[in-house]
């Protein structure tokens, strides 16, 4: 199983951009990496994916080094709302079985 | 909002009680999800309906029962449940069973007596 690696909190001072790194050294080749977010006492909320080629959206950019081994997500102006735990997942297959497997994440605190 | 609705958001309930939770989805997927969400634990996957028709059970208790008549609800009843089954349960969706990106609604914190 492809895992991934976060570090388990960081700090962002508000308006800054907040990159939270990802080390995922076992993706396989056709695996995506997955980035959600979960704001206390909600349900998880989908960010961005993406496989080889960086990606932006209105939320975030994904920044997916050459060898895949480990990718970033940018958030680039971080408000107090941006206050989460955010997951880095990468998809896995079990048997032909496909399923989204959450770490324990990285809580990202941004600080006024 | 998501698209994806649970009721109750809040449940208390004894060891003896039996109790449902609902998850509705108003995005036309096919295939949806319950989670669970232990304190200081990573999110765990229960079951999954794919065109409502269980595709996985994660190993989950039998006092687990899920339900789904069709594709745009999915219950969860729940009978004789222990302490330890105190959680947050998320209710998610997505297009297809095996299309990633999934909806989350805002989850049922269950608190067993």
């Amino acid at each position: 199983d492809a895992k991934t690696t976060q570090p388990p909190s960081m700090d962002c001072a508000e308006g800054r951009a907040a990159n939270l790194p990802c080390n995922h050294s076992t993706i396989s080749g056709n695996e995506y990496v997955y980035w959600y977010r979960q704001i206390h006492s909600q349900g998880p909320q989908y960010i961005i994916h993406g496989l080889k080629n960086n990606e932006t959206n209105e939320m975030a950019s994904l920044i997916i080094t050459e060898d895949r081994k480990s990718s970033t997500l940018i958030l680039p102006h971080a408000t107090l709302r941006d206050t989460a735990v955010y997951y880095c997942i990468v998809r896995v297959s079990d048997f032909g079985n496909e399923k989204l497997t959450f770490g324990t994440g990285t809580r990202l605190t941004i600080i006024p | 909002e998501t698209g994806v609705t649970q009721t109750p958001r809040h449940l208390v309930m004894g060891m003896t009680n039996k109790k449902s939770l609902k998850c509705e989805q108003h995005l036309g997927h096919n295939a949806m999800y319950w989670y669970k969400q232990s304190a200081k634990k990573p999110l765990e996957l229960m079951f999954v309906y794919n065109f409502k028709e269980q595709t996985e059970n994660n190993s989950v208790p039998s006092r687990f029962s899920p339900e789904c008549p069709n594709s745009s609800h999915l219950f969860l009843h729940l009978h004789t449940l222990q302490p330890e089954d105190s959680a947050l349960y998320l209710c998610a969706s997505s297009q297809e069973w095996r299309v990633e990106t999934q909806y989350f609604g805002p989850g049922t914190r269950l608190l067993v007596l």
